[in-house]
């Protein structure tokens, strides 16, 4: 079955310390990849996207991911965190399908804490 | 700029009653969707509207409808709520990108409780 998996509930990291969220797909042809934050009581906000091209993309605030064609991966990293990162993140694909039908799918979610 | 308004943050109901979650944007997006947000289960699709005019079901259409008033406005109705729809639900709107893929601009999320 297609999905979108993000195995660490939850993920804890001090501050200054370096992050990698995971997020792996199951798809039959490589989808569109993406990754949201949430903050507390907010909407999501676009941190990165991966369509095609060069397999390590940056993003806002920091951020990249590299997508791994061999893994299905399309992880998150940061090299230092900052305590305003405390959110929680989430991975999404499209699936590029012919014939239209571009809805966007969400992993379960990861919530980052920071400790200062 | 406003981007994606959402209305209203916060409504508790009682089981049997209805209510219509408001969503507008003003970016001139044709694309608008319903997601809820339940713990562990990430955000999951509703209803969206590719543009003006349609509507389609998503992953979790039952017991709601949507309503694509204009090109700015996409509501999504309960008529009849259960406790089952307790949730946070977000409306989000995109361009629709190249290759169809899109990038969502979301609301900041209205708050349901069903009693």
């Amino acid at each position: 079955a297609q999905s979108v998996t993000q195995p660490d509930i939850h993920i804890t990291v001090s501050e200054g310390a370096s992050l990698e969220l995971r997020c792996n797909y199951s798809y039959g042809a490589t989808p569109y990849l993406f990754w949201y934050v949430q903050s507390p009581g907010q909407g999501l906000q676009l941190l990165l996207k991966y369509f095609s091209g060069d397999t390590l993309v940056q993003g806002i605030k920091g951020f990249e991911a590299e997508f791994k064609r061999s893994q299905s991966s399309f992880n998150l990293r940061k090299p230092s965190v900052h305590w305003s990162d405390a959110a929680e993140y989430f991975c999404a694909v499209v699936p590029i399908l012919t014939g239209g039908g571009n809805k966007l799918t969400f992993g379960t979610g990861t919530q980052l804490k920071v400790e200062l | 700029n406003a981007g994606v308004t959402q209305t209203p943050k916060f409504q508790v109901l009682k089981t049997g009653q209805s209510m219509t979650l408001q969503c507008a944007q003003d970016m001139n997006h044709n694309s608008m969707y319903w997601y809820r947000q339940d713990p562990g289960m990430g955000l999951r699709l509703i209803y969206y509207s590719a543009s003006e005019g349609t509507t389609d079901k998503g992953e979790v259409p039952n017991g709601y409808n949507v309503s694509r008033l204009n090109k700015r406005e996409f509501s999504l109705r309960l008529e009849s709520a259960a406790p089952s729809q307790t949730s946070v639900y977000f409306c989000a709107s995109s361009v629709q990108g190249d290759s169809g893929a899109n990038v969502l601009t979301f609301g900041a999320g209205s708050r349901l409780t069903v009693l």
